[in-house]
């Protein structure tokens, strides 16, 4: 599988709202809804903020949300905040027991 | 609380193999998959496989067919990953991380990572 396309940068303005895009293809992000995204601080271990496209895990704040549109998955950041600042990760299932993941977008806070 | 604690970096030398254990706890070991993903220093993330704990069934990612092997111990609680014909570009941080219940295809828990250094 090849790893899910993502901007290697972002970047947004505190308050604002910035979206990072993932894509793949019918037979992974397009085929199960089963995009997930990752928030990596320097140095950690990475953390879910959505799966199943769009859900959030309990303590996420409702500030990240996602969404898809056929094979591209999206993930927005509302009122940004500098504690934002990370690296943001898509992951997907790609059948057959198979995960693949994006190459990583760097989220700067202007 | 929940929790997945990873053996410490290593060194080793080319061709060598190295083996980092994953000990779970906080919740029970043998109800969720267990999946090990590894990151080059400033890149991203690559799965690597999963296992069943319960079952100890493997999947492993084609890159890494042949050369790792993911086992586990119930007694303690404990996955292991080994990965063997080390090469510099196997000089990376592994993560083990859980698969969230209920079908969903995401980690919901990760371990710290472990540093491994492919070195002669």
């Amino acid at each position: 599988q090849s790893a899910l396309t993502q901007p290697p940068s972002a970047s947004g303005s505190p308050g604002q709202s910035v979206t990072i895009s993932c894509t793949g293809t019918s037979s992974d992000v397009g085929n199960y809804d089963s995009v997930s995204w990752y928030r990596q601080l320097p140095g950690k271990a990475p953390k879910l903020m959505v799966y199943e496209v769009s859900e959030r895990p309990s303590g996420v704040p409702d500030r990240f949300s996602g969404s898809q549109s056929g094979n591209t998955a999206s993930l927005t950041v509302s009122g940004l905040q500098a504690e934002d600042e990370a690296a943001y990760y898509c992951s997907a299932y790609a059948g057959s027991n198979n995960w693949v993941f994006g190459g990583g977008t760097k989220l700067t806070v202007l | 609380q929940v929790q997945l604690v990873q053996s410490g970096a290593e060194v080793k030398k080319p061709g060598a193999s190295v083996k980092v254990s994953c000990k779970a706890s906080g919740y029970t070991f043998t109800g969720y998959f267990l999946h090990w993903v590894r990151q080059a220093p400033g890149q991203g993330l690559e799965w690597m496989g999963r296992i069943n704990p319960d079952s100890g069934n493997t999947k492993y990612a084609q890159k890494f067919q042949g050369r790792v092997t993911m086992t586990r111990d119930t007694s303690i609680n404990t996955a292991y990953m080994d990965l063997t014909r080390l090469t510099s570009d196997d000089t990376v941080i592994y993560y083990c991380a859980r698969e969230k219940s209920g079908a969903t295809y995401a980690f919901d828990i990760w371990g710290q990572g472990t540093m491994v250094t492919v070195s002669s």
